[in-house]
């Protein structure tokens, strides 16, 4: 069975300093990866995806994660945090053996941005 | 642009009530899904379907039932709500052509049974 672990359910960041979120997964099999972005009151919106191309991921509002095969880390950074950046931080696997190609969520980071 | 709507953003019923979460998607997607979402557990799948009238068990079924009769709606029921059923229901669709099956969210049912 796939899982994934995110290190850290709240992380707290000053505006303008590096987010770092970490994930690990567990899957036997070579994993798509995910990270989804949940906004106060909304529903999860997808920041980028890993689908065994290139390792170093770049997704929307300037956020990237890197592939470590050899580390099972899927970690998303962003250089700069912005106040906009506030908000609950999902990373998931795909089970590609699975019908209906279903996803395996961590249990969320949520991050606080200071000014 | 994929759209995945819910009938409710905000739902309170009371324990003992039978409860509709009614889920529709406009992309012509085969897989939908339904998910409760809780502080510190993330997203614990309930059921998904992957076609018309075929609906899988998830992590946490226990409680629920689903029904899907047309391809663009996906329901989901809870016979007799209890008070441990409060909680952030989330719909989702994808299809399984061409990769990387990413899902696409709705916004949302916050649920309270009392």
């Amino acid at each position: 069975a796939q899982s994934v672990t995110q290190l850290g359910s709240h992380v707290s960041v000053s505006e303008g300093a590096l987010v770092l979120l970490r994930c690990n997964y567990s899957s036997s099999v070579p994993p798509y990866l995910f990270w989804y972005v949940q906004y106060p009151n909304q529903g999860l919106q997808l920041l980028l995806k890993y689908t065994s191309a290139a390792t170093l991921v770049k997704g929307i509002n300037g956020f990237e994660a890197e592939f470590k095969k050899s580390e099972t880390s899927f970690h998303l950074t962003k250089p700069s945090a912005h106040m906009s950046d506030a908000a609950e931080y999902f990373c998931a696997v795909s089970d590609l053996k699975a019908a209906g190609n279903k996803l395996t969520f961590g249990g969320g980071t949520r991050v606080l941005v200071k000014p | 642009d994929v759209k995945v709507t819910q009938s409710s953003r905000y739902l309170v019923k009371r324990t003992g009530e039978k409860v509709f979460l009614e889920c529709v998607q406009d992309m012509d997607h085969e897989n939908m899904f339904w998910y409760r979402q809780d502080p510190g557990l993330g997203l614990r799948l309930i059921y998904f379907s992957y076609d018309v009238k075929m609906k899988e068990k998830g992590d946490i079924p226990e409680g629920y039932s689903v029904s899907r009769e047309k391809k663009e709606r996906f329901s989901l029921i809870l016979e007799s709500a209890s008070t441990n059923q409060t909680s952030m229901y989330l719909c989702a669709s994808s299809s399984p052509s061409g990769g990387p099956y990413e899902q696409y969210f709705g916004p949302g049912t916050r649920l309270t049974v009392t």
